[in-house]
């Protein structure tokens, strides 16, 4: 069974536009992290934020923030005044502890296109 | 310590060839992770190790695939008789020995088939 969910597969906005990626989880565990990772055209993972099932706090970092909902199963991304800059394809993962390290499931990703 | 480095960056090979891919992680961090992205999805997790020690295999990582970290430094990724099937960004991770803690990931080698 898929284990995070990006239904958003590309989204483009206009420079200045707030946006918002959605992601959708299935866990049986109690324990578990979230997290959202950037992907430039480089190609390499960048760590956004990380999130533990425990905290339901909403994050705001500069521009970001991030909005979770246990019970909805949820761990939605927002993009505030977007740029340029951040057009990218973003990953919404789940790590689960798999006997001693942690496994991490992807979603399959949503470009976001930023045009000026 | 300028991250996770993985080298080629960029492989093309004909089928049925072998390739061999390398991996050097963060200094400090004892684990390491292999992750295969094919076009349009997220990473799929291969294996992992911790230090020297191979102790996780997905069921993706067939037969033709052997990975090893001798010494618990850097890693190398081999895939025998290569596939069209096996085109894909492969890439690597490392982290310290901290519970639920990130990954730190490399820029990831993209495999054609040929």
């Amino acid at each position: 069974a898929q284990k995070v969910t990006q239904a958003q597969t590309e989204i483009s906005v206009v420079e200045k536009e707030d946006v918002t990626l959605d992601c959708v989880y299935e866990t049986r565990d109690t324990t578990y992290y979230l997290f959202w990772y950037k992907q430039p055209p480089s190609g390499e993972l960048v760590f956004l934020i990380r999130r533990n099932s425990f905290d339901e706090q909403n994050e705001i970092s500069g521009r970001y923030s991030w909005n979770f909902q246990k019970s909805t199963s949820s761990f939605n991304f927002t993009i505030t005044a977007s740029q340029v800059v951040d057009s990218a394809v973003y990953f919404c993962a789940l790590s689960e502890k798999v006997y001693n390290f942690n496994k991490f499931y992807f979603g399959s990703g949503t470009k976001l296109n930023v045009k000026p | 310590d300028t991250g996770v480095s993985q080298n080629p960056r960029h492989k093309i090979t004909k089928r049925g060839q072998n390739v061999t891919f390398r991996c050097d992680p963060i200094s400090e961090h004892n684990r390491l992770y292999w992750y295969r992205q094919t076009l349009g999805q997220g990473p799929e997790f291969l294996t992992y190790f911790q230090n020297e020690a191979q102790l996780e295999k997905s069921r993706l990582l067939s037969d033709r695939f052997s990975a090893e970290r001798p010494k618990g430094s850097f890693s190398t990724l081999e895939i025998q008789r290569t596939e069209q099937g096996d085109s894909a960004m492969y890439l690597c991770a490392s982290s310290p020995d901290v519970a639920n803690y990130g990954y730190t990931f490399g820029s990831g080698t993209r495999l054609t088939v040929v």
